[in-house]
């Protein structure tokens, strides 16, 4: 039971440069997110998705691009890293709607310098 | 917009003994969701405990429990009989029921807990 995937675990990268984190999950779950965790903000919501070519945005969007084409992953792109998206993401995944449980991978640390 | 709150950045229990952490929540809104996430140090988000609003007995998980005031916005934590294992960041959260966010966590800042032994 793989459950909710995310990779790389680590990821150092210059500013300028584009980065993608990945999240995979096996349980065919309808709901996507990612969030990014900094000191001092817990976890806000960056971009969320209900479905395979459904996505909208979070509370912290700017500078990241998501897309799903399949149902099983949903990739974060920073298009131009900047040091101010330095932080940990999480991916979660939930079954069918809003009401589920969110299960959350085990995170990317991203170092941008 | 709804916030969560979470007043005490740290807290620190003896073994065996009993903890409680605190949350409140600002919102306007009669149906949703809140939540008590762990995080260990390997920084996995485990969920701990939920709790629907709508559902007034309080939400229990072995030696999880809470204390659901709804009409006080809070919605605290309490931990009995501490084990080392339980050190860890708590992470209150609020999910709406409602609007085009649905789904969406609302997490608080955090209570770092240091169990002693």
């Amino acid at each position: 039971d793989a459950g909710i995937t995310q990779s790389p675990r680590y990821k150092i990268t210059e500013t300028g440069r584009q980065v993608t984190l990945m999240c995979h999950q096996t349980w065919s779950h309808s709901y996507m997110f990612w969030y990014r965790q900094d000191l001092g903000h817990g976890l806000r919501l960056i971009y969320y998705s209900a479905a395979a070519d459904i996505t909208d945005k979070g509370e912290v969007p700017d500078g990241y691009v998501v897309s799903r084409s399949k149902t099983e992953n949903f990739p974060l792109t920073l298009e131009s890293a900047t040091r101010s998206q330095t932080s940990v993401y999480f991916c979660a995944s939930s079954l069918r709607d809003s009401q589920e449980t969110q299960y959350f991978g085990p995170g990317t640390r991203l170092l941008v310098l | 917009a709804q916030t969560v709150t979470q007043s005490q950045p740290e807290m620190s229990v003896q073994e065996a003994e009993t903890v409680t952490l605190s949350c409140t929540y600002d919102t306007s809104e009669s149906d949703y969701y809140l939540f008590w996430y762990k995080q260990p140090p390997s920084r996995q988000m485990i969920l701990v405990i939920r709790q629907e609003a709508y559902k007034q007995q309080n939400a229990t998980e072995n030696r999880f429990s809470v204390n659901f005031q709804k009409a006080a916005k809070s919605f605290s934590l309490k931990i009995s009989d501490s084990q080392l294992g339980d050190a860890a960041m708590y992470f209150c959260a609020y999910r709406s029921n409602y609007g085009g966010s649905q789904g969406n966590l609302i997490f608080g800042k955090g209570t770092k807990l240091s169990v002693k032994p």
